[in-house]
């Protein structure tokens, strides 16, 4: 299995532009999760999927984001317009339901975002 | 307060030594702790995974969970320079629809 996947890997951008990030889950999982880290902050879960339907959106931070899952194999996360305070690693993860060790997460490289 | 407390370090250790690293926690909730390890520029990776108290050892590698004081740890033995990488916990509750709540992460350098 190929993981998960995002692109782009590295995104330079200025402040006012729209950036979209891209994920394509684990073949097979149900759970999607996209995170923000920063040293600041940590990592912050922002928005998580269930079958494509979105369960909880509290840690979006402003309506400038917003995240779409079309289908099971591709989400996107949308930031429009961009600022420099969403500079970040925005990482996307995905899991299988179910008990023990399916609480599992599988994280994907990451898309480095810097806005100028 | 945060619900999961980690002190982010750096923790800088000569090959070789024993490596603790700690959460705490507020929300008695949590059943499911886990330890995921971070290499630089790339995402975090599951090291190990408890469920409610107890210990569990893989190889070089313990985690311990202690509910009744909300804490808990990783052991790392016999520490080498490739386990140099960011450390984070994160614990869920027993109910499907609960989030996975991350810690700061402890930065650890292991020096040949």
């Amino acid at each position: 299995d190929a993981g998960v996947i995002q692109s782009p890997r590295h995104e330079v951008t200025e402040m006012g532009q729209e950036v979209t990030l891209r994920c394509k889950p684990i073949s097979g999982h149900d759970y999607l999760f996209w995170y923000r880290q920063t040293m600041m902050r940590g990592l912050e879960l922002l928005i998580y999927f269930n079958n494509n339907v979105p369960i909880d959106d509290s840690g979006m931070p402003e309506d400038r984001f917003s995240a779409k899952m079309p289908n099971a194999s591709f989400s996107t996360l949308k930031i429009q317009p961009s600022e420099p305070r969403d500079s970040a690693v925005y990482f996307c993860a995905s899991r299988l339901s179910g008990t023990g060790s399916r609480e599992t997460q599988y994280f994907g490289p990451g898309t480095r975002l810097l806005v100028l | 307060q945060k619900e999961v407390e980690q002190d982010p370090g750096p923790l800088s250790v000569p090959e070789g030594a024993i490596v603790s690293l700690n959460c705490t926690y507020s929300n008695s909730a949590f059943q499911y702790f886990m330890w995921y390890r971070q290499y630089s520029r790339k995402g975090p990776e599951l090291l190990m995974y408890t469920y409610s108290s107890g210990n569990k050892e893989d190889g070089r590698f313990t985690a311990q969970v202690d509910k009744s004081s909300k804490y808990i740890s990783l052991f790392i033995r016999d520490s080498q320079p490739s386990d140099s990488a960011t450390y984070l916990c994160a614990m869920k509750g027993n109910t499907g629809g609960f989030k996975t709540i991350f810690g700061a992460g402890t930065r650890l350098f292991v020096k040949a």
